[in-house]
């Protein structure tokens, strides 16, 4: 069975700074997708970011940036030049490709913005 | 936003009675996924509907069920409520396989 892990709960950050928010998974699939949401606290889950296993290349949303590991299953965030906005829950979370699928979601990591 | 909408907002219950929440996928898309999200937890997958049918599900008894109307709307249905049903129900819409966005969900709470 597919697991997601985030192993640190809360994480605090000096605005303007750059924080990076922790991810690994297990999987025997080859093909799947990984993904970054963001909760905050009017709870909307909002997609941040999206990465295609195949691809090589770590995907990047305008402050937001994945190092995306395979190998060693590990799928991070990195948010740079912190906004007050970015305050809330993180979610890593996966989904196989082609498949019928259900997305599995980590535990999260609470990130609070420090001004 | 994402074009998702869900209602009620939050709701009320006592154990044993019987609850439906609802769900309105954006526009084009053909697929709605249901999630429970517990207090300080992650979402679970409780099911998905894509064209009406359900197309797969979670590990959940079958006092949960749901339906998908033609226009794609979804409902989500619980029997017996427990105490423990007291989550967020967060419902996702996409476009067959492609990205979920989710809707705001619903607060449920069962005394």
């Amino acid at each position: 069975a597919q697991t997601v892990t985030q192993s640190q709960p809360e994480m605090s950050v000096q605005e303007a700074e750059t924080v990076t928010l922790s991810c690994t998974y297990d999987t025997s699939e080859s093909d799947y997708y990984l993904f970054w949401y963001k909760q905050p606290p009017s709870r909307q889950m909002i997609l941040v970011i999206r990465q295609e296993a195949y691809k090589q290349q770590n995907a990047t949303e305008n402050r937001f940036s994945v190092n995306f590991q395979k190998a060693a299953k590990s799928f991070s965030l990195k948010i740079s030049d912190s906004q007050l906005g970015d305050a809330a829950m993180y979610f890593c979370a996966y989904r196989r490709m082609n498949r019928d699928d259900k997305i599995i979601f980590g535990k999260g990591t609470r990130l609070h913005i420090l001004p | 936003e994402t074009g998702v909408t869900q209602s009620p907002t939050h709701l009320i219950k006592t154990r044993g009675q019987q609850v439906t929440l609802r769900c309105s996928s954006q526009s084009g898309h053909n697929t709605v996924s249901w999630y429970q999200q517990a207090l300080g937890q992650g979402p679970q997958f409780i099911f998905q509907y894509y064209r009406e049918e359900e197309n797969g599900r979670g590990n959940f008894p079958p006092r949960f069920s749901g339906l998908q109307f033609p226009n794609y709307s979804s409902e989500l249905n619980v029997n017996a409520l427990e105490l423990d049903d007291s989550a967020l129900y967060l419902c996702a819409s996409s476009w067959g396989l492609d990205t979920q966005y989710f809707g705001p969900g619903t607060r449920l709470t069962v005394l």
